[in-house]
C-alpha cells in the first residue's frame, strides 16, 4: 500500500540552525501539507502546498519557514533559524484531491530537537 | 473560528469492552466534516473514521463507530470489543469551509489493558 515517507525520523540542531525535513508524498497525489505536534500538545497546520505553490498557511508559518517541491518526488519543509519553541513532532500529509472525501495522508513524522 | 475540544486526555478500558471517547466542536459552517484519527507509539497518523454532516445516518467501520449529534456540535467515538492494539491517542478533527487544512483536537489517550 503506497505511503507517505518522512526523513529524517530524528533531528537534532542548535538553535539558529537551517534544517531542512523531506518528505515523500504518495506519487499520484497532488497536494501536499505540514502540520507539527508541540509534545503534549494537539496537531496544528502549518502549511499546504498545490500546483507548486502555497494554497494556504497557518499564523504559525512566519518568514522562518518555506516550503519546496525540488523534484516530482520530495516535497520539503525548511527552517531558516531554528528556535527552541520550533522544537515539535513535524507530519508531511499528502491528498489527492481536496476535499473531504480525499483522505489526508500522514507520514510517520521527523521529531526536531532543538537545542 | 473552528475549534475542536476532547474533555478526556486519558482514557483505560479492558480487552474486549466497549470504550466511548468524546468530541465537541464548534462551528458556523454548514458543511464539513468530522474525523476520528489514530495515532499509535509509531507516531504514524491513521484515519480511523469519517462523518459527513450532512449525513444523518452515523459512520461506522467494523468494530468504531460514532455518535453523531449535529445540534449539540457532539462527535463521539465507540470501539466495541476493545484489543491491544486500539492503543493510541485518538484525535477528533473538522474540516470544511474554504479551507483545506484538518483542525485537530488535543487528543485522547487509550490505553487498552490485558
Amino acid at each position: 500500500e503506497p505511503e507517505v515517507t518522512q526523513t529524517p525520523s530524528h533531528q537534532v540542531t542548535q538553535m539558529g540552525q537551517e534544517v531542512i525535513l523531506r518528505c515523500v508524498p504518495i506519487s499520484n497525489h497532488l497536494y501536499f501539507y505540514w502540520y507539527r505536534q508541540i509534545l503534549g500538545q494537539k496537531v496544528e497546520f502549518l502549511v499546504s502546498f498545490y500546483n507548486n505553490e502555497i494554497s494556504e498557511k497557518s499564523e504559525i508559518f512566519d518568514d522562518q519557514f518555506s516550503v519546496e517541491r525540488p523534484d516530482g518526488s520530495n516535497f520539503t519543509l525548511k527552517i531558516r533559524s531554528t528556535k527552541l519553541e520550533d522544537s515539535a513532532m513535524y507530519f508531511c500529509a499528502s491528498s489527492e484531491y481536496v476535499g473531504a472525501t480525499n483522505e489526508q495522508f500522514f507520514g510517520p513524522g521527523t521529531r526536531l530537537t532543538v537545542l | 473560528a473552528q475549534t475542536v475540544t476532547q474533555s478526556q486526555p486519558e482514557m483505560s478500558v479492558q480487552e474486549a469492552e466497549t470504550v466511548t471517547l468524546s468530541c465537541t466542536y464548534d462551528t458556523s459552517e454548514n458543511n464539513y466534516y468530522l474525523f476520528w484519527y489514530k495515532q499509535p507509539p509509531s507516531r504514524q497518523m491513521i484515519l480511523v473514521i469519517r462523518q459527513e454532516a450532512y449525513k444523518q445516518q452515523n459512520a461506522t467501520e467494523n468494530r468504531f463507530s460514532v455518535n453523531f449529534q449535529k445540534a449539540a456540535k457532539s462527535f463521539s467515538l465507540k470501539i466495541s470489543d476493545s484489543q491491544l492494539g486500539d492503543t493510541a491517542m485518538y484525535f477528533c478533527a473538522w474540516y470544511g469551509g474554504a479551507t483545506n487544512k484538518l483542525i485537530f483536537g488535543t487528543g485522547t489517550l487509550l490505553a487498552v489493558q490485558p
